[in-house]
This record gives C-alpha cells, structure tokens and sequence, in this order.
C-alpha cells in the first residue's frame, strides 16, 4: 500500500530533550516537506527536500533540522525542544511531473508533539 | 514572502444549501491544489489547477483559478453532511508550497 508514515505519532517531552520524528514514504517519490499545523494557521512549511541531501528552508524553519540521506526517509530533529514547538506536525511526499511541476502530495497520518 | 490568505475561516452550512471559499495569493501562482482534513485526520488531495481560469468539476465541487493565477474559489452544491471537514488550498510558486489558513465546515442536518 502507498503510503506515508511518521513515528512517533504522539509524543510528550521536556524543554531542551533532543528528539527525532521520522518520516518515511514507500511511493519513491522526490519531493518531501515537513509542516506544522496551528490553530488558525493553517499549515506552514518547515523544511523541504527536492531529492537525495538537497534540503531548503520553509517558512518557519527556525529550531528544525532535517537530512535526507535516502529518497524514502525525510527525518525532522528538533536540537532544543522548547514550549512554543507544541503543534501537530505532518510530513508529505510528491513526484515531479515530466516538466518538473510537483503533484499532489501525500501526507502522514501526523504526529501530535507537546513540550512541556 | 509568498502569502496565501482564505476566507472564510469558518462556514456554518444547512444541509442541502451551497456555499464557496475563496483564496487569494500575493503572489502569482504556477498552480493551486486543494486539499480536504477531516477532523482527526490528514490533508487528502482533493484537485490541481494550472492553467489561468481554469475550472474542474468533481460531483457537487467546483474549482475555479482566477485569470491573473492569483486568486482560486471551491464551490459546493447542495451540502451533505460528508462535507463536513477544513478545506484548505496551496498555492505554489518556484519550488514553495504556502497553505491558507483553511475553511473549516459544519453542516447542520
């Protein structure tokens, strides 16, 4: 089944306790984003991957870290957790059409993070 | 940067009436997708637009993108209780995809 998955999908932690969300994807798909959703928010863009070890900036990439080593891994390793990263984050995956335009992206089921 | 705003944020809906959302880009867009989250759940794709002024139709769902690729409406006929869930477009441009806020919809039976 094609599918994105994301571990853990509920976590509970302290201030400053370094953590890993994985994110992997079996649709050997290029792109891959990382969001946070908020409450009226929407959601907003952490980190993207275009493919293997090409990373960017999105809108809020502050206190976020990500690496792509492999196409269908897309981890997001947040250093120093603090309070104000509490959200629901998903991450998604894509293909690139011929023209290089990106199609619909598949999400992960999500992963609610609360740092206390 | 490149900022999507939709409106409503939320929409109280008599079943069986219709009503549209609307999303608006200060930037030009290459394309808008939409995607539906229903609560508790994950954002599904819903459709993509590419070309200026272009209008798809799935059942009782109408997407319009506007002349300019600045602008994008969803309209729904005839609202059923399955509709129930936050409506949000995307709006690329370059290789950044920016959300709207969402239209998060309750429908009274």
């Amino acid at each position: 089944e094609a599918q994105v998955t994301q571990n853990p999908r509920y976590l509970i932690t302290v201030t400053g306790k370094k953590l890993t969300v994985t994110c992997s994807q079996n649709m050997n798909h290029e792109y891959m984003s990382w969001y946070r959703q908020d409450p009226g928010l929407g959601l907003r863009q952490i980190y993207y991957s275009m493919n293997v070890e090409v990373t960017d900036k999105g809108d809020v990439p502050e206190g976020y870290k990500v690496s792509r080593k492999e196409k269908r891994n897309f981890p997001l390793i947040l250093e120093s957790p603090s309070p104000n990263q509490t959200s629901l984050y998903f991450c998604a995956s894509s293909s690139t059409s011929v023209a290089g335009a990106y199609n619909e992206q598949f999400f992960g089921p999500g992963t609610r993070l609360t740092v206390l | 940067g490149q900022q999507v705003m939709q409106i409503p944020q939320y929409q109280h809906v008599q079943e069986g009436e219709d009503f549209t959302t609307y999303c608006n880009s200060s930037t030009t867009l290459s394309n808008i997708q939409w995607y539906k989250q229903r609560p508790g759940g994950h954002p599904v794709f819903l459709i993509q637009l590419v070309k200026s002024g272009e209008v798809k139709k799935q059942k009782r769902l109408t997407f319009q993108f506007g002349e300019a690729k600045k602008n994008s409406s969803l309209h729904i006929t005839a609202t059923q209780t399955t509709d129930v869930g936050t409506y949000f477009c995307a709006g690329r441009s370059d290789y950044k995809l920016s959300f709207g806020a969402g239209t998060t919809v309750t429908v009274r039976a």
